[in-house]
């Protein structure tokens, strides 16, 4: 059962636009969520996260947006980068569980020069 | 801060045989976890060591898999014996306790390609 969805295999948008990754999840008693980025042939790198306590986080060019009501969070890469084409994974937790992280099955992002 | 370190980081065998995973984590981080990432998939967990002691290895297949973390630091993972199925890139992360018990996020290795054939 996957409890944690990416509904879109793939992405491609122009260099310089909004790229905008989806992400849904079922477990409501989720509280803290993760956005890894991987690069072919290697393993996946932590890039923002966001409590469940907020309902938006940025860092430099990734915003990090959650909606707890539709169990929804996105990504956005403003603006966009070719350095940024890679395959995106949201992943999340819940208290009490041990910390076990729950992948989506990503998003490959091209960027096009 | 050195990262997480795997090796192999390629390994072809046939079925049936013996394969052997290692993986260093990040000094201080006392939680390591083992995922199993098939092709267009997320990771998946395959067991989560708190130190020493494997807290959560309920979705280790025991009969063919079996993974130690002695001192609580380096961990080996071996498939014995490996079937066609197994074909898959083997990550292992590591993390640390941060505030309010929620642990940081993980940090993985580069992973182990493991072919099957």
């Amino acid at each position: 059962d996957q409890q944690v969805k990416q509904n879109s295999p793939s992405l491609s948008v122009q260099e310089g636009r909004i790229s905008i990754l989806n992400c849904d999840y079922t477990n409501s008693m989720f509280d803290y969520f993760l956005w890894y980025k991987k690069y072919p042939a290697e393993g996946p790198t932590f890039l923002i996260s966001i409590s469940s306590i907020k309902d938006k986080n940025e860092d430099g060019r990734f915003t990090v947006f959650l909606n707890k009501s539709a169990k929804h969070l996105s990504l956005h890469i403003v603006p966009s980068q070719p350095g940024d084409s890679a395959v995106y994974f949201c992943a999340a937790s819940a208290p009490y569980t041990g910390n076990q992280f729950y992948f989506g099955t990503g998003t490959s992002l091209t960027v096009i020069p | 801060e050195a990262g997480v370190v795997q090796s192999p980081r390629y390994k072809i065998i046939e079925k049936k045989q013996p394969v052997a995973f290692w993986c260093n984590p990040i000094s201080g981080h006392n939680t390591l976890y083992w995922y199993r990432q098939n092709l267009g998939q997320g990771p998946e967990l395959l067991i989560r060591y708190e130190n020493e002691e494997a807290v959560d290895d309920s979705q280790l297949p025991k009969d063919r898999f079996s993974a130690e973390r002695l001192k609580g630091v380096d961990s080996t993972l071996k498939i014995q014996p490996a079937e066609l199925g197994d074909s898959a890139v083997y990550l292992c992360a590591s993390s640390q306790e941060g505030t309010g018990g929620r642990l940081s996020p993980l940090h993985f290795g580069n992973g182990t390609r493991l072919t099957v054939t």
